[in-house]
C-alpha cells in the first residue's frame, strides 16, 4: 500500500531545534515535499528533496534517505511564528502526491 | 499579483443542493488540482487537470466533477451535496504536473447540512 506517516503533534521551546520525521511507502517515488500550514490558512511550500542528503534553506533544513523511505524537517532557532502544521508529501506510481496528515508543532515561550 | 483565488470563502449548503466552487489562477500554470482537507487526514486529491482541456480523477472523485475550459479557471461542482462532503476545499496549481511545487488558494470551508 501507499502510506505517509508523521507524528500528530510535537511541542518545542522558542529558540530551540526540532526535528519532524516522515516515513513513506509509495509505489512510485519521485521526491518528497514539505509544506507549512498555519491554522486556517493554505499550505505553503518549504522544500523538495529528490536526492539523498540534507538541503539547507535558512533556519529550515530537509533530509531524505530514499533507501530507508525516510525524511525529516529540521527547524532551528524556533520562533513563535513557526507554530503551524508541517505536511509531508510523496509521489505515487501515478505521480500524484500522497499527503501525510501533518504534524502540529506547538512552540512554547 | 493575486496568485490563486477561490470563492466563496465559506458556504453552508443544504443536502441535495448543487454547488460550484470557483478557482482562478493568474500564474499561467498548466496544472491545477482540487483537494479536500479533513481533520486528522492528509490532503486528498479529488480531481486534477494537467493542462487546459484535460481532467483526471484523484483519490476521492465520487460526487464531484470538474472542467478546465481555459488555463486560468478550474471549477469544482458538487451535483447533489451530502453531509460527508463537509470539508475545507483547497485549489492548487503548479507549472507542470504533480511533482512541481504546488501553490494553494486560501480554501473554501463548506458545510453540508
Amino acid at each position: 500500500g501507499q502510506n505517509i506517516d508523521q507524528p500528530t503533534e510535537m511541542t518545542a521551546t522558542e529558540g530551540a531545534i526540532v526535528q519532524i520525521n516522515c516515513t513513506y511507502q509509495t509505489s512510485g517515488f519521485n521526491g518528497l515535499f514539505w509544506y507549512q500550514q498555519h491554522a486556517g490558512e493554505a499550505p505553503t511550500f518549504l522544500s523538495y528533496n529528490v536526492l539523498d542528503g540534507l538541503e539547507e534553506k535558512g533556519r529550515f533544513s530537509s533530509f531524505l534517505s530514499r533507501s530507508k523511505g525516510y525524511s525529516y524537517l529540521l527547524l532551528k532557532e524556533l520562533q513563535m511564528k513557526d507554530s503551524a502544521s508541517y505536511l509531508c508529501a510523496g509521489t505515487d506510481s501515478n505521480y500524484q502526491l500522497i499527503w501525510g496528515a501533518g504534524t502540529k508543532l506547538i512552540i512554547k515561550p | 499579483t493575486a496568485g490563486i483565488t477561490q470563492a466563496p470563502t465559506s458556504q453552508i449548503l443544504a443536502a441535495g443542493r448543487s454547488m460550484t466552487l470557483r478557482c482562478t489562477q493568474d500564474m499561467r500554470h498548466n496544472a491545477m488540482y482540487w483537494y479536500r482537507q479533513d481533520l486528522g487526514l492528509g490532503l486528498r486529491l479529488i480531481h486534477y487537470s494537467n493542462t487546459a482541456g484535460t481532467t483526471g480523477k484523484g483519490e476521492v472523485p465520487d460526487g464531484y466533477s470538474v472542467s478546465r475550459a481555459n488555463t486560468d479557471d478550474f471549477p469544482l461542482t458538487l451535483a447533489s451535496a451530502v453531509p460527508s462532503q463537509t470539508s475545507v476545499y483547497f485549489c492548487a496549481s503548479s507549472p507542470g504536473p504533480h511533482t512541481d511545487t504546488q501553490y494553494f488558494g486560501p480554501g473554501t470551508r463548506l458545510t453540508v447540512l
